[in-house]
């Protein structure tokens, strides 16, 4: 059972620079989340897709865009990365729930360092 | 802000005693989740509690919900060095608001 799986763990960019955080899950979830953690602070939601062709924005969607290849996949891409994007990110899946989020399966993160 | 609020924001305690952590929140929820983060690791749902709900369990873990404090807490007892971790409250009203959350640490 994988669960969640993130790729690649770690990645240190250059400022400008562009690179994709790739997400897959196994559980056969209909929505998937992504999600930047910072040092003393909660979650902050980048970008969920509800269902396979469907994307919405977060609480701190600029500067990313994101893809949902399938209802396995969905990454998350900067375009153009600023050292304020440093951040350990988290990919989430979970069955839909209208009004009432089901818990989330988080994968593991990718710990991001944009210099 | 409408992120939930953990305290404290640390607890250091000695195996074997009980932990409890606190949540507050500011709006309406229907449910409120607790979860478990180890370091270097992804966060591991625990518990979820209804807003009609008071109190739940699961193993060691005990929640309760006071919808008219808006607060919840997580107490977990007879701490083992295994339960060191950070947990955070994430209450659910269509979206997930996190919480800053507590950095628990268990004394051998």
């Amino acid at each position: 059972n994988a669960g969640v799986t993130q790729t690649p763990k770690f990645q240190v960019l250059k400022t400008g620079q562009s690179m994709t955080l790739q997400c897959a899950q196994d559980m056969n979830h209909n929505s998937m989340y992504w999600y930047r953690q910072d040092p003393g602070m909660g979650l902050r939601l980048i970008y969920y897709s509800a269902s396979e062709g469907t994307t919405d924005k977060g609480e701190v969607p600029n500067g990313y865009n994101v893809s949902r290849l399938n209802k396995r996949e969905f990454s998350l891409r900067l375009e153009s990365a600023a050292p304020s994007q440093t951040s350990v990110y988290f990919c989430a899946s979970s069955e839909p729930g209208t009004g009432n989020i089901s818990p989330l399966h988080f994968g593991n993160g990718t710990r991001l360092t944009v210099t | 802000s409408q992120q939930g609020e953990e305290d404290p924001q640390a607890l250091s305690i000695q195996e074997g005693e009980n932990a409890t952590m606190n949540c507050s929140y500011k709006t309406s929820i229907n449910n409120l989740q607790w979860y478990r983060q180890n370091s270097g690791r992804g966060l591991v749902h625990l518990i979820l509690i209804r807003s009609n709900e008071r109190e739940k369990h699961s193993g060691r873990l005990r929640v309760t919900l006071d919808t008219s404090k808006k607060s919840s807490s997580l107490l977990i007892t007879a701490s083992r060095a295994a339960d060191t971790a950070s947990y955070f409250c994430a209450r659910s009203n269509y979206q997930l608001i996190w919480g800053a959350g507590t950095k628990l640490i268990i004394k051998p």
